[in-house]
This record gives structure tokens, C-alpha cells and sequence, in this order.
């Protein structure tokens, strides 16, 4: 049973534009989201997190944007990098402290 | 110098063989995670622990096992490796994130293992 869920594997957008990487999830126990990139042959990074108290959380180009009622949430990058170029993964967590559901991933290709 | 670091970085085995993990981490950080990441299924929790003395199960814990030998190693074991335990297996630290902090209980994670067994 997928809690987490990213239904595009892959995305293509080109430099300069807006990437908005998707993420659903079935547990109403989640209260904390987290987006990790990871690069090939390096380990998963933190990017950006999110508590369900809020609807948006904004770090300089990229932005997290959490709809409560429809257990969704997405991941805004504007404008889009060459360097953006890797696989995001979307994570969840019932309350802080507690062990990190992740999703399958999404490779996000920034093509210059 | 990496905080978290896994060895070895890459190993190909038979099936059958007993196999070690290592991880090892000097961010001074009490808990300690394992990973397998399949295409497809993104990261799957095997085991984890909260401190020396704590072990859990993950999701997906049959056919491994860990041990904690100190708050800065973790190890992970495949007692008779097997085709479908072939993977990348990553390892991560985490402090207990505080109500309101940013980010929330943020795990770091090593560089990988790439585990084949054939």
C-alpha cells in the first residue's frame, strides 16, 4: 500500500521555466512533508518541508504548496536550472520525529 | 569531510554470501536509518534505530538484520544474499526535529551502496 505517491516518473521543462513536481498521499496522519533531490551517485538532499499548519512555504526559486483536503502537494521550481536536473522525492511523516514515508520519485530534466 | 559515510561504496556478490554493510556518521545524531531504493519504488524503509540500545523493523526488514554497535555506526546485514536484494542501500542520520522547527526532523544521508548479487 503506496501512502506516498508521485504518479510522473519523469518530467522535461526547459531552462528558464516553471517545473511543478506533484505528490499525493492517502494517510490523514501525515502532519509533515519533505521534497529530497538527489543527483546520480550521490545520497538523497534535503530541499524543502512543509508542516500541515500552513499551505505554502517558499525558499528563494523553489516552493511547496500543500492542499490538505485533497492530500496533495507540490513542488514549484521557477525558474528552472540546468542544475535542477535530478530525481525529487516527495517524503511524509505523522508528526515530527517519526520514520519518513517516501515516494517513488520523480527525474526532473532541465533542458537548457 | 562527509558526515555520513557508507563502505563499500560498490560490491558484487554470489548469492548465498553473508554480506556487511557499514555506516558510520560524525554528525553526533542519536538515530540512524537504512534504505533500499528499487526504480519504481522509491526508498524503502529496512531498519531503524532511535538510539544504541533501540532496533525497529522497517518495511521491509525480512532478510536483513542490523546492529547499532555505537551512536555513530549502524550496519546493515544480508545473512544469505539473494538477486532481489540487489539495490542501492543508503543510510541516514536524524536529530529529533522541535515542534515548529525548520526543517522538520531532516534526515542526512550517506552516498550509497550499490549491492548486486548474482
Amino acid at each position: 500500500d503506496q501512502q506516498v505517491k508521485q504518479n510522473s516518473p519523469s518530467l522535461s521543462v526547459q531552462e528558464g521555466r516553471i517545473s511543478i513536481l506533484n505528490c499525493d498521499y492517502t494517510n490523514s496522519m501525515f502532519d509533515y512533508f519533505l521534497w529530497y533531490k538527489k543527483y546520480p551517485a550521490e545520497g538523497p538532499t534535503f530541499l524543502i518541508s512543509i508542516s500541515s499548519i500552513k499551505d505554502k512555504n517558499e525558499d528563494g526559486r523553489f516552493t511547496v504548496f500543500l492542499n490538505k483536503s485533497a492530500k496533495h502537494l507540490s513542488l514549484h521550481i521557477v525558474p528552472s536550472q540546468p542544475g535542477d536536473s535530478a530525481v525529487y522525492f516527495c517524503a511524509a511523516q505523522a508528526f515530527s520525529g517519526s520514520r519518513l514515508t517516501f515516494g517513488e520519485g520523480t527525474q526532473l530534466t532541465v533542458n537548457p | 569531510d562527509a558526515d555520513v559515510t557508507q563502505t563499500p561504496r560498490n560490491r558484487i556478490t554470489k548469492t548465498g554470501k553473508r554480506i556487511m554493510l557499514e555506516c558510520s556518521q560524525t554528525k553526533g545524531h542519536d538515530r540512524m536509518y537504512w534504505y533500499r531504493q528499487d526504480p519504481g519504488l522509491g526508498l524503502r524503509l529496512i531498519y531503524y534505530s532511535f538510539d544504541v540500545k533501540d532496533i525497529n523493523k522497517g518495511e521491509i526488514s525480512d532478510g536483513y538484520s542490523v546492529s547499532r554497535q555505537a551512536q555513530a555506526k549502524f550496519s546493515l546485514s544480508l545473512e544469505s544474499a539473494i538477486p532481489n536484494q540487489t539495490a542501492l542501500y543508503f543510510c541516514a542520520t536524524s536529530d529529533l526535529g522541535l515542534a515548529g522547527a525548520v526543517p522538520l526532523n531532516e534526515q542526512f544521508f550517506g552516498p550509497g551502496t550499490r549491492l548486486t548479487v548474482l
